[in-house]
């Protein structure tokens, strides 16, 4: 059965300090892995998608990386407006009937001043 | 956000109402997506259309039916609700062409802002 799993569940960081989210994932044929920012109350924005396994992508603060089973959200020198649940979600390949995405529950950041 | 819009973002009804849900996409795709989201539960897929036509039903019950009368707009209507389909109702979109769904690349979907539904 395809799974995401996302860890910690929740993380709170001082303003400048560096971490990783996980997201492991078990998938029959990976076509896609996405992150998406999701602020309270409002729909999640994208933030990167990774195909394969060695690609690394990176958007201001943030730096995603890909392996066979895993991927990293790198979150470098944090400010508060960081502060937001990062959602992860992966899309099967190869028969797949639609473009279905199988989201994790995602990490709240909270990034403290 | 612009992208994808979602009216109204909020709605309160009753067990007894019937409401709608609109979705709107801006971006020049062909597929749109329902989704429900509720509190420490992942997103939840409920429908999606391809060229206007419903390719997946993931066991949604009859009280929701959706309907896309073209690529570009999306509705959700809701009858008979019950308190547990109170939820945040997220639509989507991306591009879907002929032939990606056996292709190598995955397709992103964008999200609207969501609908937040309360049934009392």
């Amino acid at each position: 059965e395809d799974q995401v799993t996302q860890s910690p569940e929740a993380l709170r960081l001082q303003e400048g300090e560096s971490s990783s989210l996980n997201c492991s994932y078990t998938v029959s044929g990976l076509r896609g892995l996405f992150w998406y920012r999701q602020d309270p109350g409002k729909g999640p924005e994208f933030l990167f998608t990774l195909y394969s396994a060695g690609e690394e992508k990176e958007k201001e603060r943030l730096k995603a990386t890909l392996t066979k089973k895993e991927s990293f959200l790198h979150i470098t020198a944090p400010k508060p407006e960081d502060s937001a649940t990062y959602l992860c979600a992966v899309q099967e390949g190869y028969g797949g009937a639609t473009n279905k995405l199988i989201f994790g529950t995602g990490t709240l950041l909270a990034v403290q001043p | 956000e612009t992208g994808v819009t979602q009216t109204p973002r909020h709605l309160v009804m009753g067990m007894t109402n019937k409401k709608s849900l609109k979705c709107e996409q801006h971006l020049g795709h062909n597929a749109m997506y329902w989704y429900k989201q509720s509190a420490k539960k992942p997103l939840e897929l409920m429908f999606v259309y391809s060229l206007e036509e419903r390719v997946e039903n993931n066991s949604v019950p009859s009280r929701f039916s959706p309907e896309c009368p073209n690529s570009s707009h999306l509705f959700l209507h809701l009858h008979t609700l019950q308190p547990e389909d109170s939820a945040l109702y997220l639509c989507a979109s991306s591009q879907d062409p002929i032939g990606s769904r056996w292709g190598r690349s995955g397709e992103t979907q964008y999200f609207g802002p969501g609908t937040r539904l309360l049934v009392l």
